[in-house]
């Protein structure tokens, strides 16, 4: 059971857009900033978006965060079948004083 | 440019102990926290635990506190996981990952390859 709450899957077409949903609690997501991580089939996770809304350099702007209260929501427009991976949610829970990941979410483009 | 190898994995006997490293380049190992994350077959991300830039403080999750130490060298830019009383829920591939800052927890910008942990008899 993971601390916090992601759909296990979404699949949309490609071209198209869609979202992930992460929901947390104040210990969490609601006092500390999130992290989108993309893991592609067989690779090592790699940083997506950070401090709830920022992309590192070399993530397309096809990517964007946002987050309200206690959970986070990942965009992903103009879908491609690249984008096919799990995609995970994490922070910093102040009560545990300890990591905290999303369960992940498959994305498939249909 | 910024690179983590993880090395040490294996298979190991329940009960048993083994020592994960993690060799860092292409960056000032010494100004940011580290952490550790692992992947069960299958299955989602566990983080594990972090160390303060100058291993100051550590944290660890409750699943392995108490068997799991963290610890670095930052004269051989090196981070390092000692597992202890190994379990068969052990088994995983484990991450090592850079935080963004000298004592970062929420965001992990560099993640190496992995290296496979079996628990098994």
């Amino acid at each position: 059971q993971s601390v916090l709450t992601q759909p296990p899957s979404v699949s949309a077409a490609p071209g198209q857009k869609v979202t992930i949903s992460c929901s947390g609690s104040s210990s969490n997501i609601g006092n500390n900033y999130i992290s989108w991580y993309q893991q592609l089939p067989g690779t090592a996770p790699k940083l997506l978006i950070y401090d709830n809304n920022k992309r590192p350099s070399g993530i397309p702007d096809r990517f964007s965060g946002s987050k309200s209260g206690t959970s986070a929501t990942l965009g992903i427009t103009g879908l491609q079948t690249g984008d096919e991976a799990d995609y995970y949610c994490g922070t910093w829970d102040s009560s545990l004083s300890a990591g905290v990941f999303g369960g992940g979410t498959k994305l498939t483009v249909l | 440019q910024v690179q983590l190898v993880e090395s040490g994995g294996g298979v190991v006997q329940p009960g048993r102990s083994l020592r994960l490293s993690c060799a860092a380049s292409g960056f000032t190992f010494s100004s940011y926290a580290m952490h550790w994350v692992r992947q069960a077959p299958g299955k989602g991300l566990e983080w594990l635990a972090v160390i303060w830039y100058d291993g100051s403080n550590k944290m660890y999750a409750d699943s392995v506190k108490g068997r799991f130490t963290i610890s670095r060298d930052n004269s051989r830019d090196t981070l390092s996981l000692q597992m202890t009383s190994l379990r068969a829920e052990d088994t995983a591939v484990y991450y090592c990952a850079r935080a963004d800052w000298a004592n970062g927890v929420t965001v992990l910008d560099h993640w190496g390859k992995g290296t496979l942990v079996t628990v098994s008899s």
